[in-house]
């Protein structure tokens, strides 16, 4: 069956650095995949689309990589800020259905 | 910028009573959908919705739930007879046009059933 793992259930990171967050997946073949951002009790918020045939994909501090050879998706946030503290979730699609990972807890200390 | 509600905010039901909630797309979306978060797992597809009929689902949701979109502007999942398993928040998401495009979520219902 498909899987999708997100590297790691949290992330701390200190405030200016990069944050670097992973998503793995198995058994399926994306059209598409997103990026999300989650804060407790809230819905998900979008943040970047990135398709089958493109390879990188940038949006202000954001930037997105997806390799479909690796079956991975790398996802930057360059000069991070306590305010991006988050959960963030990588969605995969091929029809309008998104199966979403268990997501990665950011946290940015000052 | 425009956005979807969801109503209610948190709604509490006893085991087996019936549950209706509420979501109202962005105006000019054509395709609809829920899903559901339970507490500390990922989030799940359960619907999605075009052109007044179910155009995929998954195997969570079965006879118990049913969507509506009974009057051009709301968007309603109802479940017939909850079980505690139910509790969980349900977000409610519309997309513009292209299956691919961004999916705006709603802030979501609390379901509790006790």
């Amino acid at each position: 069956s498909q899987k999708i793992e997100q590297n790691s259930e949290a992330l701390n990171i200190q405030e200016g650095k990069t944050a670097t967050l992973t998503c793995n997946y198995t058994n399926y073949s994306p059209a598409y995949l997103q990026w999300y951002r989650q804060d407790p009790g809230r819905g998900p918020v979008f943040l970047l689309l990135i398709r089958e045939n493109e390879k990188e994909k940038r949006k202000e501090r954001l930037k997105v990589t997806f390799d479909t050879t690796l079956k991975q998706s790398l996802f930057h946030i360059t000069a991070s800020q306590p305010a991006d503290s988050a959960t963030y979730l990588c969605a995969l699609g091929n029809t309008d259905k998104l199966i979403f990972g268990t997501g990665t807890r950011l946290q940015v200390f000052p | 910028e425009p956005e979807v509600t969801q109503t209610p905010s948190h709604q509490v039901t006893q085991m087996g009573q019936e549950v209706i909630l509420r979501c109202v797309p962005i105006s000019n979306h054509l395709y609809f959908y829920w899903y559901r978060q339970i507490l500390g797992q990922k989030v799940e597809f359960l619907v999605s919705f075009y052109n007044n009929e179910i155009s995929e689902k998954s195997e969570i949701f079965d006879d118990q739930f049913s969507v509506e979109r009974p009057d051009g502007s709301n968007f309603t999942l109802k479940i017939r007879s909850t079980k505690l398993e139910d509790s969980a928040m349900y977000f409610c998401a519309s997309i513009y046009y292209d299956s691919t495009d961004t999916q705006y979520f709603g802030p979501g219902t609390r379901l509790t059933v006790l």
